[in-house]
């Protein structure tokens, strides 16, 4: 069975830190996967997409990380804001016609 | 950037009620869309696979008698929760990417929030 596994489920951490988000899969033979963010009562936002030949994608103060044969991505914020308080989700694709499967998320909260 | 517009943003009304929900590429054609569901302090669970032209796919556990979903063309889909129940009440986000380029993101609408009273 494929399923995506986002660990912790909340973090706390004050503002200016670093911090790695992660994330697992039980599939290794993945097509892409994409990190999203979603705000309280909002939709998803995407903020980078790895494909399955890419190791790491940057966006910004993100970096998002990938390593198929163990299964894993990590999401690396760097200097945190506020700002970036949120749910993170990490979603795997199979194939260029399959469904996403979403892990559970990470909450987030940056604190001043 | 490939915008995905979701309507209505929130619903309120009485159990018995029949709700349609809009999901449409604005600057970007889809033949597949996907219909999400999303209950308080839980991750999306994909309820549907909308294929243009034809049925659409359902989730074990989905009743596509209750939830009806229509892809008339590359740039919209709806979603009808038929006769809705307080039980049906949760936020319903679409997705969608852009047919016949590779490897792309999927774009997510902002969600609808029903509420069944």
């Amino acid at each position: 069975k494929q399923e995506v596994t986002q660990i912790p489920a909340a973090l706390s951490v004050p503002e200016g830190e670093n911090l790695v988000l992660n994330c697992s899969f039980t599939d290794s033979a993945i097509y892409n996967l994409q990190w999203f963010r979603q705000d309280p009562g909002k939709g998803l936002t995407s903020l980078l997409l790895i494909q399955s030949s890419q190791r790491e994608q940057t966006s910004g103060r993100l970096n998002a990380s990938l390593d198929k044969s163990s299964g894993r991505s990590t999401l690396y914020i760097a200097a945190s804001q506020p700002g970036d308080s949120a749910t993170y989700l990490c979603a795997v694709k199979y194939s260029s016609a399959s469904k996403i499967i979403f892990g559970s998320g990470t909450r987030l909260s940056i604190r001043p | 950037g490939a915008v995905v517009s979701q309507h209505p943003s929130r619903v309120i009304c009485k159990s018995g009620t029949s709700v349609k929900i809009e999901c449409r590429s604005l600057d970007f054609q889809a033949t597949t869309m996907f219909w999400y569901r999303q209950f308080p302090k839980q991750s999306l669970m994909l309820m549907a696979t909308s294929n243009e032209g034809s049925k659409a796919t359902y989730e074990q556990g989905v009743e596509k008698d209750k939830f009806l979903i229509n892809h008339a063309s590359l740039t919209l889909s709806t979603l009808t929760v038929t006769s809705a129940h307080p039980e049906d009440s949760s936020f319903y986000i679409c997705s969608a990417s852009e047919t016949g380029l590779f490897n792309q993101p999927q774009h997510f609408g902002d969600g609808t929030r029903l509420s069944i009273l």
